[in-house]
């Protein structure tokens, strides 16, 4: 199973909102509306933002959401904060064949 | 509050084996299906295993079929990864996580710390 595809890393400076991208096949991301993502901090547990494409968790900062559209799933942060920065894995449910989960490659988040 | 300890890492030699163990606690272990994901060294993240709640499904990545066998006792509040014929690339943190409480597919809600495993001579 291939890593879904997150780009390396994104950028942006307080206050602004990014979004970045996780592509998958209609094996995963396109087969269902089963992505989560992710906010890893080096050293400590991964802490998950977001379930079911673009439910949060009890919790999580409204300023995170998500979204779907065919074989790609999108994660936003709005008003970003200094803690933000870390790197963020998207998370997708296959089915088909095989049952399990494929995660992305992982995208680094700067704070400038 | 929901805690997930791993313990019975280490280091270990190629093609040795070695046994992880979660202990859980702070929720019913038996209603959680449960998994393991690892991070080898500068790698991002890569689901292992899972495992239902009465162990009547059992899944793996391609990666550790036939060499990882997950199990568990929710008598003991405990998940275990069993793993042989570990190789250099075995090499890594592993998590135990717990799934989000619905169907399985929406991920995971909770992790613990990690434990490192490594496999070299």
């Amino acid at each position: 199973q291939s890593a879904l595809t997150q780009p390396a890393s994104v950028s942006g400076s307080p206050g602004q909102s990014i979004t970045f991208s996780c592509t998958g096949t209609s094996s995963d991301v396109g087969g269902y509306d089963l992505v989560s993502w992710y906010q890893h901090h080096p050293g400590k547990a991964p802490k998950p933002l977001i379930y079911g494409a673009s439910k949060r968790p009890s919790g999580v900062s409204s300023r995170f959401s998500g979204s779907k559209s065919g074989n790609t799933a999108s994660l936003t942060i709005s008003g970003l904060q200094a803690e933000d920065e870390a790197v963020y894995y998207c998370c997708s449910y296959v089915g088909g064949d095989t049952f399990g989960y494929v995660f992305g490659s992982g995208t680094k988040v700067t704070v400038l | 509050e929901v805690q997930l300890v791993e313990s019975g890492g280490g280091l270990v030699k190629p093609g040795g084996s070695l046994r992880l163990s979660c202990a859980a606690s702070g929720f019913n272990l038996d209603l959680y299906t449960m998994d393991w994901v690892r991070q080898a060294p500068g790698k991002g993240l890569e689901w292992v295993s899972s495992i239902h709640p009465r162990s009547n499904y059992i899944y793996y990545a391609d990666s550790v079929k036939g060499r990882f066998t997950i199990s568990r006792d929710n008598a003991k509040n405990s998940l275990y990864l069993q793993m042989n014929g570990l190789r250099a690339d075995d090499t890594a943190v592993y998590y135990c996580a717990r799934d989000f409480g619905y169907s399985y597919g929406y991920g995971f809600d909770s992790w613990g710390q990690g434990i490192l495993v490594t496999v070299s001579s």
